[in-house]
């Protein structure tokens, strides 16, 4: 079956630090990769995505995202965090076989301290 | 200012009531979505429209019923509806339907917080 995994319910990271938030899937064929942040109180907002060719993907706000055929994954990097990345952020995934649907993962909580 | 706005952004309803919330998108597209969030879970997508035609539904129950009168406006009626369908409510607009547009990214308004009492 189609799923996105991120493993992290939250992840805490002092201010200035470089940040990873993880996200695995499990879909059959070449995927579409997406990852959406949403802020306090607000709808989720497009960061990045991949779709063919050189595996990191750059995107929004400094964020970067690498995918990893082999490792079925694409997670989130930045490499000094900031106060104001502390939002919601998740990830989401397209294949042929989900009928192009998108799949999501759950979320994962990024906390950032100064 | 978003390119989706949703109205209310907060409804308390009881559970015999009828209301419904409101999507308009400003940004020329062809599909739009309504999805239901809770808190950690993943996005439910409860209805497609492409060109003001119903694409999914994803066995949603009646007494939640959408409405598309032109691309650019999306409404979901809401009727007799339960405590546990107490959710952020977001609706979202992409170029074309991701049937057609796999690589395409979603737009979305800012939601509606709606409680059922």
């Amino acid at each position: 079956a189609q799923s996105v995994a991120q493993p992290e319910d939250q992840v805490n990271v002092a201010e200035g630090n470089p940040l990873t938030v993880k996200c695995t899937y499990s879909v059959s064929g070449n995927p579409y990769l997406f990852w959406y942040v949403q802020y306090p109180n607000r709808g989720l907002q497009f960061l990045l995505k991949y779709i063919t060719g050189d595996n990191l993907v750059k995107g929004s706000y400094g964020f970067e995202a690498e995918f990893n055929k082999s490792q079925t994954s694409f997670h989130l990097k930045k490499p000094s965090a900031l106060v104001s990345d502390s939002a919601l952020y998740f990830c989401a995934v397209r294949a042929m076989d989900s009928n192009y649907q998108l799949i999501w993962g759950a979320g994962t909580k990024l906390i950032i301290k100064p | 200012e978003t390119g989706v706005t949703q109205t209310p952004r907060h409804l308390v309803m009881g559970m015999t009531n009828k209301k419904s919330l409101k999507c308009e998108q400003h940004l020329g597209h062809n599909a739009m979505y309504w999805y239901k969030q809770s808190a950690k879970k993943p996005l439910e997508l409860m209805f497609v429209y492409n060109f003001k035609e119903q694409t999914e539904n994803n066995s949603v129950p009646s007494r939640f019923s959408p409405e598309c009168p032109n691309s650019s406006h999306l409404f979901l009626h809401l009727h007799t509806l339960q405590p546990e369908d107490s959710a952020l409510y977001l609706c979202a607009s992409s170029q074309d339907a991701f049937l057609l547009a796999p690589s395409g990214e979603l737009f979305f308004g800012e939601g509606s917080r709606l409680t059922v009492l």
